[in-house]
């Protein structure tokens, strides 16, 4: 596609349930981030991948978070038992490492909310 | 602990003036920053990238700067207007892997 694409954009869900999110990435970006930014606090890393290499999950906050990657195409981000303070916007950024200017390319956001 | 840390967390300006953002990282061995600009409800847009070599490099009423020996950049808005309210979020790459790191960003909120 022409940019990354995310998806649902906008998700309610009830607090307990499970929710996963999709991320497409740019064709050809091999590198995928994870990032959630709560209501006005910044970024905050969740998980890195790049190819087929084991996967940076370093940010992911507990073990209710998890995601996947297959090969260089789709991922997924998924939260488990969601809690309120899971409301946020999940970002999903994709680029092409390798490239020394690579330049991260951000969806549009999936927004999150447990109630 | 973040890599990439980024001050003031916020501000409020008055339409006109200008401001300065700061960003300070350990990322290393360093390849290259960019700085990018995030409205509300969108992702975040790259305005400007830095490399090892460049002290300074503007785009429009935004001039980024580099100091690669201490590890600081700036983000200078001059004459601000209310379209750059906005998050502005410092990102940096390592040279060995390309790896991306993020700062957590600055909230800026022009006012009339």
């Amino acid at each position: 596609g022409a940019g990354v694409s995310q998806s649902p954009s906008n998700k309610v869900t009830e607090k307990g349930k499970d929710v996963e999110l999709r991320c497409d990435p740019i064709s050809g970006h091999t590198a995928l981030y994870w990032y959630r930014q709560r209501l006005g606090q910044g970024l905050e890393f969740l998980i890195y991948f790049q190819g087929n290499s084991a996967p940076d999950k370093s940010g992911l906050p507990s073990d209710r978070f998890s995601a996947e990657r297959t090969g260089e195409s789709v991922s997924t981000l998924t939260i488990q038992r969601t809690q309120q303070e899971d409301s946020a916007v999940y970002l999903c950024a994709s680029s092409i490492p390798g490239l020394w200017v690579a330049e991260a390319f951000f969806g549009q956001g999936t927004r999150l909310t447990v109630v | 602990k973040n890599q990439v840390e980024q001050s003031p967390q916020s501000l409020i300006i008055l339409e006109g003036k200008n401001c300065t953002l700061q960003c300070n990282y350990t990322v290393s061995p360093f390849s290259n920053l960019r700085w990018y600009k995030q409205d509300t409800g969108r992702g975040p847009v790259s305005l400007t990238i830095m490399t090892f070599s460049e002290n300074t490099k503007s785009n429009g009423r935004y001039t980024a700067t580099l100091d690669a020996d201490t590890k600081q950049s700036s983000l200078h808005i001059t004459a601000s207007q209310l379209s750059d309210s906005a998050s502005y979020i410092c990102v940096v790459s390592r040279s060995n892997d390309y790896k991306l790191s993020f700062g957590a960003g600055t909230t800026v909120t022009v006012r009339a």
